[in-house]
Protein backbone atom coordinates (compact mmCIF):
# COMPACT_ATOMS: atom_id res chain seq x y z
CA UNK A 1 0.00 0.00 0.00
CA UNK A 2 1.42 3.68 -0.27
CA UNK A 3 2.77 4.67 2.37
CA UNK A 4 4.40 8.41 3.32
CA UNK A 5 6.92 8.72 5.86
CA UNK A 6 8.29 12.24 7.81
CA UNK A 7 10.69 11.91 10.97
CA UNK A 8 8.24 11.34 13.60
CA UNK A 9 10.67 12.43 15.99
CA UNK A 10 10.84 16.31 16.50
CA UNK A 11 13.48 18.25 15.05
CA UNK A 12 15.27 20.57 17.49
CA UNK A 13 17.61 23.78 15.84
CA UNK A 14 19.18 26.55 16.80
CA UNK A 15 18.09 30.16 15.67
CA UNK A 16 20.01 30.98 12.32
CA UNK A 17 20.76 27.51 11.67
CA UNK A 18 19.27 25.72 8.21
CA UNK A 19 16.42 22.95 8.66
CA UNK A 20 15.96 20.01 7.07
CA UNK A 21 12.82 17.87 6.88
CA UNK A 22 12.58 14.50 5.16
CA UNK A 23 9.75 13.35 3.30
CA UNK A 24 9.87 9.29 1.96
CA UNK A 25 7.19 7.55 0.52
CA UNK A 26 6.74 4.20 -1.45
CA UNK A 27 4.58 2.12 -3.44
CA UNK A 28 3.61 5.49 -5.25
CA UNK A 29 4.54 7.76 -8.38
CA UNK A 30 3.26 11.34 -7.26
CA UNK A 31 2.74 13.53 -9.88
CA UNK A 32 3.49 16.61 -7.59
CA UNK A 33 4.51 16.84 -4.31
CA UNK A 34 3.53 19.82 -1.74
CA UNK A 35 4.49 21.00 1.59
CA UNK A 36 1.88 22.27 4.29
CA UNK A 37 2.55 23.99 7.71
CA UNK A 38 0.36 23.57 10.71
CA UNK A 39 0.01 25.70 13.95
CA UNK A 40 -1.73 23.77 17.30
CA UNK A 41 -5.42 24.24 16.89
CA UNK A 42 -5.20 25.52 13.12
CA UNK A 43 -5.51 24.05 9.72
CA UNK A 44 -2.30 23.57 7.34
CA UNK A 45 -1.48 26.30 5.24
CA UNK A 46 0.41 26.08 2.04
CA UNK A 47 3.95 26.67 1.37
CA UNK A 48 5.13 25.08 -1.78
CA UNK A 49 4.97 22.29 -4.84
CA UNK A 50 6.78 20.67 -6.80
CA UNK A 51 6.47 18.85 -9.79
CA UNK A 52 8.03 15.21 -10.76
CA UNK A 53 9.85 16.94 -13.46
CA UNK A 54 11.25 19.60 -11.30
CA UNK A 55 14.68 18.72 -8.72
CA UNK A 56 14.34 21.85 -7.31
CA UNK A 57 11.47 25.01 -5.58
CA UNK A 58 12.98 27.92 -4.30
CA UNK A 59 10.69 30.35 -2.60
CA UNK A 60 12.39 33.13 0.27
CA UNK A 61 13.77 31.17 3.09
CA UNK A 62 12.19 27.66 2.06
CA UNK A 63 13.64 25.30 -0.60
CA UNK A 64 12.22 22.27 -1.93
CA UNK A 65 13.68 19.42 -3.28
CA UNK A 66 12.12 15.95 -5.15
CA UNK A 67 14.25 13.16 -6.28
CA UNK A 68 11.01 10.09 -7.92
CA UNK A 69 14.50 7.83 -8.01
CA UNK A 70 15.06 7.50 -4.25
CA UNK A 71 11.32 8.70 -3.76
CA UNK A 72 12.42 11.33 -1.42
CA UNK A 73 12.16 14.98 -0.80
CA UNK A 74 13.75 17.32 1.04
CA UNK A 75 12.55 20.76 3.06
CA UNK A 76 14.53 23.14 3.73
CA UNK A 77 14.43 26.44 5.64
CA UNK A 78 17.46 28.61 6.06
CA UNK A 79 17.97 31.03 8.69
CA UNK A 80 15.43 29.59 11.20
CA UNK A 81 13.48 31.70 13.51
CA UNK A 82 11.26 30.94 17.05
CA UNK A 83 8.25 31.94 14.74
CA UNK A 84 9.26 28.99 11.94
CA UNK A 85 8.59 26.17 15.09
CA UNK A 86 5.12 24.82 14.07
CA UNK A 87 4.66 21.31 12.31
CA UNK A 88 5.41 20.39 8.66
CA UNK A 89 3.28 18.15 6.71
CA UNK A 90 4.07 16.90 3.06
CA UNK A 91 1.65 15.49 0.72
CA UNK A 92 1.57 13.51 -2.69
CA UNK A 93 -0.63 14.27 -5.71
CA UNK A 94 -1.18 11.86 -8.64
CA UNK A 95 -1.77 13.00 -12.00
CA UNK A 96 -4.96 14.87 -13.54
CA UNK A 97 -6.84 17.64 -11.75
CA UNK A 98 -9.02 15.58 -8.96
CA UNK A 99 -6.54 17.29 -6.49
CA UNK A 100 -6.24 14.03 -4.20
CA UNK A 101 -3.68 14.65 -1.72
CA UNK A 102 -2.00 11.88 0.71
CA UNK A 103 -0.07 13.20 3.71
CA UNK A 104 2.52 12.36 5.48
CA UNK A 105 2.23 12.07 9.54
CA UNK A 106 4.20 15.77 10.07
CA UNK A 107 7.36 16.55 11.92
CA UNK A 108 7.79 18.89 14.70
CA UNK A 109 10.05 21.59 14.15
CA UNK A 110 11.35 23.39 17.27
CA UNK A 111 13.54 26.49 16.68
CA UNK A 112 15.26 28.15 19.39
CA UNK A 113 16.48 31.13 20.05
CA UNK B 1 -11.00 36.82 0.73
CA UNK B 2 -12.43 34.94 3.09
CA UNK B 3 -11.29 32.02 3.90
CA UNK B 4 -12.82 28.47 4.84
CA UNK B 5 -15.40 28.38 7.65
CA UNK B 6 -16.61 25.38 10.05
CA UNK B 7 -18.22 25.01 12.67
CA UNK B 8 -18.13 23.91 15.44
CA UNK B 9 -14.53 24.71 16.18
CA UNK B 10 -15.42 22.15 19.30
CA UNK B 11 -17.42 19.16 20.19
CA UNK B 12 -18.00 16.31 23.16
CA UNK B 13 -20.57 14.01 22.35
CA UNK B 14 -20.96 10.56 24.27
CA UNK B 15 -20.73 7.35 22.29
CA UNK B 16 -23.45 6.38 20.07
CA UNK B 17 -25.03 10.20 19.74
CA UNK B 18 -24.25 11.52 16.57
CA UNK B 19 -23.33 15.09 15.75
CA UNK B 20 -22.40 17.20 12.65
CA UNK B 21 -19.96 19.71 11.24
CA UNK B 22 -20.36 22.51 8.58
CA UNK B 23 -18.09 23.60 6.04
CA UNK B 24 -18.12 27.22 3.73
CA UNK B 25 -15.58 26.77 0.98
CA UNK B 26 -13.82 29.62 -0.57
CA UNK B 27 -16.41 31.05 -3.05
CA UNK B 28 -16.11 29.80 -6.34
CA UNK B 29 -14.00 26.78 -5.08
CA UNK B 30 -15.76 23.51 -6.83
CA UNK B 31 -13.32 21.21 -5.21
CA UNK B 32 -14.21 20.37 -1.43
CA UNK B 33 -12.53 17.66 0.88
CA UNK B 34 -13.23 16.55 4.31
CA UNK B 35 -10.37 15.34 6.24
CA UNK B 36 -9.94 13.49 9.65
CA UNK B 37 -7.12 14.31 11.54
CA UNK B 38 -5.74 12.22 14.25
CA UNK B 39 -3.67 13.40 16.88
CA UNK B 40 0.19 12.88 16.34
CA UNK B 41 -0.80 11.70 12.58
CA UNK B 42 -1.46 13.65 9.25
CA UNK B 43 -4.51 14.35 7.67
CA UNK B 44 -6.96 11.48 6.13
CA UNK B 45 -9.05 11.86 3.03
CA UNK B 46 -12.44 11.09 4.05
CA UNK B 47 -15.03 12.63 0.93
CA UNK B 48 -13.65 14.69 -2.30
CA UNK B 49 -16.72 16.65 -3.82
CA UNK B 50 -16.11 18.41 -7.37
CA UNK B 51 -19.08 20.96 -7.29
CA UNK B 52 -21.99 18.70 -5.53
CA UNK B 53 -20.77 15.27 -7.32
CA UNK B 54 -19.06 12.67 -4.83
CA UNK B 55 -15.39 12.47 -6.31
CA UNK B 56 -14.15 9.93 -3.68
CA UNK B 57 -15.20 8.38 -0.73
CA UNK B 58 -13.12 5.66 -0.92
CA UNK B 59 -11.78 5.66 2.69
CA UNK B 60 -15.34 7.07 4.14
CA UNK B 61 -16.73 4.57 6.79
CA UNK B 62 -20.40 4.55 5.16
CA UNK B 63 -22.13 2.58 7.95
CA UNK B 64 -21.94 5.61 10.00
CA UNK B 65 -20.46 8.93 8.42
CA UNK B 66 -22.17 10.73 5.44
CA UNK B 67 -21.25 13.73 3.55
CA UNK B 68 -23.43 16.01 1.12
CA UNK B 69 -22.99 19.41 -0.66
CA UNK B 70 -26.42 19.96 -1.67
CA UNK B 71 -26.18 22.95 -3.75
CA UNK B 72 -22.12 22.74 -4.68
CA UNK B 73 -21.47 24.85 -1.87
CA UNK B 74 -21.59 24.45 1.38
CA UNK B 75 -20.92 20.79 3.02
CA UNK B 76 -21.84 19.00 6.39
CA UNK B 77 -20.63 16.21 7.44
CA UNK B 78 -22.30 13.64 9.85
CA UNK B 79 -21.21 11.04 12.25
CA UNK B 80 -24.00 8.46 13.15
CA UNK B 81 -23.53 6.65 15.90
CA UNK B 82 -19.85 8.14 16.97
CA UNK B 83 -17.49 5.82 18.11
CA UNK B 84 -14.40 6.19 21.08
CA UNK B 85 -12.31 5.93 17.82
CA UNK B 86 -14.16 8.86 16.03
CA UNK B 87 -12.20 11.46 18.08
CA UNK B 88 -10.05 13.61 16.11
CA UNK B 89 -10.15 16.92 14.19
CA UNK B 90 -12.78 17.13 10.93
CA UNK B 91 -10.59 19.45 8.47
CA UNK B 92 -12.63 21.01 5.56
CA UNK B 93 -10.42 22.30 2.74
CA UNK B 94 -11.25 23.89 -0.94
CA UNK B 95 -9.83 24.31 -4.12
CA UNK B 96 -9.93 25.74 -7.34
CA UNK B 97 -8.85 22.74 -9.65
CA UNK B 98 -6.73 24.86 -12.23
CA UNK B 99 -5.14 27.08 -8.94
CA UNK B 100 -4.07 23.69 -7.25
CA UNK B 101 -0.65 23.96 -8.62
CA UNK B 102 0.17 27.60 -7.31
CA UNK B 103 -1.78 27.11 -4.69
CA UNK B 104 -2.51 24.12 -2.80
CA UNK B 105 -5.89 23.38 -0.46
CA UNK B 106 -7.02 26.16 1.50
CA UNK B 107 -7.84 24.73 4.85
CA UNK B 108 -10.46 25.47 7.83
CA UNK B 109 -8.94 25.33 11.16
CA UNK B 110 -11.27 22.25 11.95
CA UNK B 111 -13.79 20.86 14.24
CA UNK B 112 -12.17 19.31 17.07
CA UNK B 113 -14.12 16.13 17.84
CA UNK B 114 -14.00 14.29 21.75
CA UNK B 115 -16.24 11.22 22.11
CA UNK B 116 -16.18 9.94 25.72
Amino acid sequence: SQKIEQNSEALNIQEGKTATLTCNYTNYSPAYLQWYRQDPGRGPVFLLLIRENEKEKRKERLKVTFDTTLKQSLFHITASQPADSATYLCALGSSGNTGKLIFGQGTTLQVKP
Amino acid sequence: EAGVAQSPRYKIIEKRQSVAFWCNPISGHATLYWYQQILGQGPKLLIQFQNNGVVDDSQLPKDRFSAERLKGVDSTLKIQPAKLEDSAVYLCASSLGSTIFSYGYTFGSGTRLTVV
